[in-house]
């Protein structure tokens, strides 16, 4: 298994360009999430989905969108990109709810506005 | 909201000590995650533990969940145990909480 997997690893945007990450998992897990780093933060979720078809907000997602139409894939737009959304950006997956299970991490897309 | 600390923020130790990372939180949990993240930003589980203590070689983790509270143990750390570890409390669907962290550096 490849595990979680994103693209691309690195990513410098002007402000004001759009972009999508992308997110993809193997594993069959029905839970995704998208998460940002900022230095010397945590984590902060951006959105989450339970399966296809299925999405929902989490602590920041203002400037982001999501979709789920299959259940390998989970990808991040950014709309308007802003310098505040420098960041570097985890995906991760899960095959059971509210922690019940293991989260696996993707390996992170940095990224910069200018 | 939840609240999530972790102490203590920074650590340094020499190679072959023992240490302890704390992370209280604020409400009642039914489980919480451990994480590494490597000096290259790669995250890792460590542990799955709503209570009590699992071992995994030499990291060790305890939950008193009546109390609030998870303890991680690195017993014989070594250079490649440095990085961030992260506390981390389930909320609605699949969120997580994030603490904000204890680096360690392990020095040879």
């Amino acid at each position: 298994n490849a595990g979680v997997t994103q693209t691309p690893k690195f990513q410098v945007l002007k402000t004001g360009q759009s972009m999508t990450l992308q997110c993809a998992q193997d594993m069959n897990h029905e839970y995704m999430s998208w998460y940002r780093q900022d230095p010397g933060m945590g984590l902060r979720l951006i959105h989450y989905s339970v399966g296809a078809g299925i999405t929902d907000q989490g602590e920041v997602p203002n400037g982001y969108n999501v979709s789920r139409s299959t259940t390998e894939d989970f990808p991040l737009r950014l709309l308007s990109a802003a310098p505040s959304q420098t960041s570097v950006y985890f995906c991760a997956s899960s095959r059971a709810p509210r922690g019940t299970d293991t989260q696996y991490f993707g390996p992170g897309t940095r990224l910069t506005v200018l | 909201g939840i609240q999530v600390e972790q102490s203590p923020p920074d650590l340094i130790l020499q190679e072959g000590a023992n240490s302890t990372l704390r992370c209280n939180f604020s409400d009642s949990v039914n489980n919480l995650q451990w994480f590494h993240q490597n000096p290259w930003g790669q995250l890792i589980n460590l542990f799955y533990i709503p209570s009590g203590t699992k071992q995994n070689g030499r990291l060790s983790a305890t939950t008193v969940a009546t109390e609030r509270y998870s303890l991680l143990y690195i017993s014989s750390s070594q250079t490649t145990d440095s990085g961030v570890y992260f506390c981390a409390v389930p909320l609605t669907g699949n969120q997580f909480y994030f603490g904000t962290g204890t680096s360690l550096t392990v020095i040879p």
